[in-house]
């Protein structure tokens, strides 16, 4: 079946810092991928999103590129804030059904 | 993106009783999906709601334990039946929208005592 691996947080940073956070992936067939992001009190987000092998996805400067060869997708950002402090999720999605499946989470604390 | 809301957005109950959690989204899609959120941990799929059809429940899911309704294009509803405090967690529910991705509500947050 599916399945989503996350790297282990939380992950402190200091602010400006760099940020990756690993994500890979096991599928049959050709999934979509995505980073949901969650702040604290709040519902889930979507933060960007890749359809196809080597698609970079991009939003509030993060960042994901789709990588089929090594089932990555991980997620980076050159410099993060306090803001980005939150908890992140990468998911695939199966080609049929669209049902999502998640990673276990990483939580990011960014301080000033 | 779509607007989908849920109601009630936090409970607490008693063991033994039920609770049910309604979705509703801002315009008519195919495919509505329920997940559970336990504390400290990442989402599972509880089930696909299917309208017009039964519920497609995923591995350790039962529709005893957790019924569901999608009545119409817009609207489904979850059941947590005769609860316990294993079934404190957040629950979500999900739409898809542009093809493949995924919008979720704000979550209904169940203590059970």
């Amino acid at each position: 079946g599916n399945s989503v691996t996350q790297m282990e947080g939380p992950v402190t940073l200091s602010e400006e810092a760099f940020l990756t956070i690993n994500c890979t992936y096991t599928a049959t067939g050709y999934p979509s991928l995505f980073w949901y992001v969650q702040y604290p009190g709040e519902g889930l987000q979507l933060l960007l999103k890749a359809t196809k092998a080597d698609d970079k996805g991009s939003n509030k400067g993060f960042e994901a590129t789709y990588r089929k060869e090594t089932t990555s997708f991980h997620l980076e950002k050159g410099s993060v804030q306090v803001s980005d402090s939150a908890v992140y999720f990468c998911a695939l999605s199966d080609t049929g059904r669209r049902a999502l499946t998640f990673g276990s989470g990483t939580r990011l604390q960014v301080q000033p | 993106s779509a607007v989908i809301s849920q109601k009630p957005s936090r409970d607490i109950c008693q063991r033994g009783t039920s609770l049910t959690i309604q979705c509703q989204v801002d315009s008519q899609v195919t495919m509505m999906f329920w997940y559970r959120q336990q504390p400290g941990q990442s989402l599972t799929l509880i089930a696909t709601a299917n309208q017009g059809s039964e519920a497609t429940y995923e591995s350790g899911f039962v529709i005893d334990k957790f019924p569901i309704s999608r009545p119409n294009l817009t609207f489904s509803t979850l059941t947590v039946s005769n609860m316990s405090p294993e079934d404190s967690s957040i629950y979500l529910c999900s739409s898809v929208r542009g093809g493949e991705t995924q919008y979720f509500g704000p979550g209904t947050r169940l203590l059970v005592l």
